[in-house]
């Protein structure tokens, strides 16, 4: 049981260019979110969705966009990266009875 | 606006010291509280609070939370090295949207 899979794992961006980080999960959750990490903030929601087809803003969603087609698979796309964007992403998901979000390995993102 | 507030942000400790984080929110409709520990990849979730007064306990780890006063601790008994990490606290404050609200975090490090 793989659990929460974020791919890719590192990634160096020049600025102005985009790109999706891959999120899945195989837990058949409902819930699934992404979360960016920056030094001394914790981690704070960009994008969450409820089920496929439904998504919604979190606290920092500027220039980032996601879609949920299926229940497993949640992507995040960067349209247009900035060096502001350089942080670690983290993918979470949950059911919807307790709220324990189970974490993926995370992907840290330069932007030159 | 929902907040989740950590103290302190960073503490040193001696092997075998017993040591209190503390997290104070904030929320409108408050639903559970959650410690999680960050040791450099995904965090991982230790415990999940919803009642007042009722302690959890894993090993030397014990949480209770107080939803009079809004705050939960984190006790850690007779740390060891493997206890140095990032402790997480998050707080759940809309039913049904999977959304946590973390705060900063509290960086403890367990010296030898």
């Amino acid at each position: 049981n793989a659990g929460v899979t974020q791919t890719p794992k590192f990634q160096v961006l020049k600025t102005g260019q985009s790109m999706t980080l891959q999120c899945a999960q195989d837990m058949n959750h409902e819930y699934m979110s992404w979360y960016r990490q920056d030094p001394g903030m914790g981690l704070r929601l960009i994008h969450y969705s409820v089920g496929a087809g439904i998504t919604d803003q979190g606290e920092v969603p500027n220039g980032y966009n996601v879609s949920r087609s299926t229940t497993e698979d949640f992507p995040l796309r960067l349209l247009s990266a900035a060096p502001s964007q350089t942080s670690v992403y983290f993918c979470a998901s949950t059911t919807g009875g307790l709220n324990i979000q189970y974490f993926g390995a995370g992907t840290r993102l330069s932007v030159l | 606006e929902d907040k989740v507030v950590q103290s302190p942000l960073s503490l040193v400790v001696h092997e075998g010291d017993t040591v209190t984080l503390n997290c104070s929110y904030e929320v409108t409709n408050f639903r559970s509280l959650l410690w999680y520990k960050q040791e450099k990849k995904a965090p991982t979730f230790l415990f999940m609070l919803t009642s007042s007064g009722i302690e959890k306990k894993s090993g030397r780890l014990s949480s209770i939370l107080d939803k009079k006063e809004l705050f939960s601790i984190l006790n850690i008994t007779a740390t060891q090295t493997g206890d140095s990490a990032v402790y997480l606290c998050a707080v759940e404050a809309r039913v049904n949207t999977g959304k946590l609200i973390f705060g900063q975090g509290t960086t403890l490090q367990v010296k030898p």
